[in-house]
């Protein structure tokens, strides 16, 4: 099993453009979730889904979006890019809410707005 | 206060000791308690979970948990070089879906 995959692994924005990072799960979690770490600042949660079709808020929210349209793909996208968005990108899937084996986290994306 | 709060270290102990992290937590209710561990540039690894008051054991990991001091640690015995990581120790609030909310982790050092 591949687990948790994202893509791209690295990526330059210029202000203003916009991307989406892509998420894609194989393991038939309901729930998936979007984090951004900055340096010192620990994960800060953007957006999450509990099930396709059913996404909330999160902490951080602003400047995202996102769509859950099957069980296993959760992407998230930036409409205009701004240099507080610099940093690390990392879905994470779950069974079911929190449970015994917490989640499971992608590789993550680190993204640069310049 | 934040709800989670963790030293951000660094922790530096030599090869062999026993590193004792230690997390604190604001929310009364939080049922559920983890400790994740991060290389550099990779991504959070589970390493432990721990749900009721006392300690968990797991190879050379023990988590301990306190919830009347609203206090969860992890030792680790016998610390080995591959160990040096940060280590995130993450929370639920009981704030209807029970998200995890992660402190800003301890960096472990381990010199041989």
């Amino acid at each position: 099993n591949a687990g948790v995959t994202q893509t791209p692994k690295f990526r330059i924005l210029k202000i203003g453009q916009s991307m989406t990072l892509q998420c894609t799960q194989d393991m038939n979690h309901n729930y998936m979730y979007w984090y951004r770490q900055d340096p010192g600042m620990g994960l800060k949660l953007i957006y999450y889904s509990v099930g396709a079709g059913i996404t909330d808020k999160g902490e951080v929210p602003n400047g995202y979006n996102v769509s859950r349209s099957t069980t296993e793909d959760f992407p998230l996208r930036l409409e205009l890019a701004a240099p507080s968005q610099t940093s690390v990108y990392f879905c994470a899937s779950s069974v079911q809410g929190v449970t015994p084996y917490g989640y499971t986290f992608g590789s993550g994306t680190r993204l640069t707005v310049v | 206060q934040k709800e989670v709060e963790q030293n951000s270290g660094p922790l530096s102990v030599p090869e062999g000791a026993i590193a004792s992290l230690n997390c604190t937590y604001s929310d009364r209710v939080s049922q559920s308690f983890f400790w994740y561990r991060q290389y550099s540039g990779k991504s959070p690894e589970l390493i432990m979970s721990i749900y009721s008051n006392g300690d968990k054991e797991d190879g050379r990991f023990t988590a301990q948990l306190n919830k009347a001091s609203q206090y969860v640690s992890l030792l680790i015995r016998d610390s080995q070089p591959s160990d040096s990581a940060t280590y995130l120790c993450a929370v639920t609030l009981n704030t209807g879906f029970q998200k995890l909310v992660f402190g800003t982790g301890t960096r472990l050092l381990v010199s041989p």
